[in-house]
């Protein structure tokens, strides 16, 4: 089936520094998400790209539709303590007979440096 | 509170019982969405309603699990004979047709334990 690759798997962060992931994926989706979900709880929507090239911030999160279609990256500028949790890149396509799902990818843990 | 919600957020049962979710979307919502979410992955999708059809099930919806959308509103999701390997965060999500399709609002998830 389809696969999101995403990275990095885990990363550690010292406030104030900025924090890049990506993913990518062998399939091209129409439209790309970045979710972040906190211990027990369900995923958050951050931000959504519907158009291939497409740059959108939401604060100080900026993610990109890649030009490909089959790519996405999210920054987070100037991290804070509260920016701690699994941030999930998701793709999104109707395909073939299907009224269209989102995949996930397997999700990039942020932690703080001890 | 207009978020969805999900009811229990967690449930320990034996393998072998029946055990029943429900989920109420945000108002006014009208696609409704199950997926399944196990530690260290991302959520997979099982199911999904648009009013009070179900237009589209996941191979990962075995003939153990069944969903209803009865009055459009809120759904259920009832698994039978519970199995250890269905242990796992069942997440529901829902959106309008108003906006895109992929805009999903989730809700916190009823996290299940099969002993």
């Amino acid at each position: 089936g389809q696969q999101l690759n995403q990275s990095p798997q885990s990363m550690f962060i010292q406030e104030g520094e900025d924090v890049s992931m990506n993913c990518t994926s062998s399939s091209i989706f129409n439209t790309w998400l970045w979710y972040k979900q906190d211990p027990g709880e369900g995923p958050v929507l951050l931000i959504a790209l519907y158009k291939a090239g497409e740059l959108t911030s939401n604060g100080r999160l900026t993610a990109q539709f890649g030009i490909t279609r089959k790519d996405s990256f999210l920054n987070i500028s100037a991290s804070i303590p509260s920016d701690v949790g699994i941030y999930f890149c998701a793709g999104f396509m109707n395909y073939g007979g299907s009224q269209g799902n989102l995949i996930f990818g397997k999700g990039t843990k942020l932690s703080v440096k001890p | 509170d207009t978020g969805v919600s999900q009811n229990p957020r967690h449930k320990i049962t034996k393998r072998g019982q029946n055990v029943t979710f429900r989920c109420d979307p945000i108002s006014e919502h009208n696609r409704l969405y199950w997926y399944r979410q196990t530690l260290g992955q991302g959520p997979e999708f099982l199911t999904y309603f648009q009013n009070e059809a179900q237009l589209e099930k996941s191979r990962l919806l075995s003939d153990r699990f069944s969903a209803e959308r009865p009055k459009g509103s809120f759904s259920t999701l009832e698994i039978q004979r519970t199995e250890q390997g269905d242990s796992a965060m069942y997440l529901c999500a829902s959106s309008w047709d108003g906006q895109p399709q992929e805009t999903q609002y989730f809700g916190p998830g009823t996290r299940l334990l099969v002993l």
